[in-house]
């Protein structure tokens, strides 16, 4: 069974802060997906990553695929109060269910 | 609105009823997944439909749980004999028939309320 860790669960900071949030597994995945979620809406796809060691950046956030493709993480550099959400990393595998991991909450102050 | 497309958004049913949960699609999306999120977790996949098969429904409960993708039509994610444990969010999410990078992309959701 494949499982995904995101860490922190919950963090709550100042906007102009920067922020990272991870996601680790024990098992390779063909890709990795970051989400995020607003409350009574579903996930909305921020990236996908697909090889090792891979960067992506989106304005102010910046993701990383690990080399070995079992872990991620997603950086956000001058958080804004508009970035608060519930941030979800899921693995994939070939056209296949994907893996979530059990999501970050972020709460911007402003 | 080109997106993936779920009803109800929110749906009521008492013990023992049948919920019935639509998804269509995005246009020129051929697969279907369906998963489920409860309070302040992840979401836990439950069935994956290519038009008219079940590809894999490994995350469906045996029992109570069905779903199915017609030839024309949504998806229908049905529910019988719902028990409390049944409320949930269900997410439908679908994917174009050869993606390129495991891409699934989410509709808004249907919030099931057992009474």
């Amino acid at each position: 069974t494949q499982l995904l860790e995101q860490s922190p669960q919950f963090l709550s900071i100042q906007e102009g802060e920067n922020l990272t949030v991870y996601c680790n597994s024990s098992s390779v995945f063909s890709s990795l997906q970051w989400y995020r979620q607003e409350p009574g809406e579903g996930p909305v796809l921020l990236v996908t990553v697909v090889t090792g060691g891979e960067v992506k950046k989106l304005k102010r956030l910046t993701f990383q695929f690990g080399d070995a493709r079992k872990d991620s993480s997603l950086h956000i550099t001058a958080a804004q109060p508009g970035d608060t959400g519930l941030y979800l990393c899921a693995g994939g595998a070939g056209r296949r269910a994907l893996t979530f991991g059990s999501g970050t909450r972020l709460q911007v102050q402003p | 609105n080109a997106g993936v497309m779920q009803n109800p958004r929110h749906l009521v049913r008492r013990r023992g009823q049948e919920a019935r949960l639509r998804c269509s699609p995005m246009k020129g999306h051929s697969h279907v997944y369906w998963y489920r999120q409860l309070p302040e977790e992840g979401l836990k996949f439950m069935v994956y439909l290519q038009k008219e098969n079940i590809i894999d429904e490994s995350g469906m409960p045996k029992e109570r749980f069905s779903a199915e993708f017609p030839k024309e039509g949504p998806s229908i994610l049905r529910i019988q004999q719902v028990v409390r444990g049944d409320s949930a969010a269900y997410f439908c999410a679908s994917s174009p028939p050869a993606p390129l990078r495991d891409e699934q992309y989410f509709g808004p959701g249907t919030r099931l309320t057992v009474t």
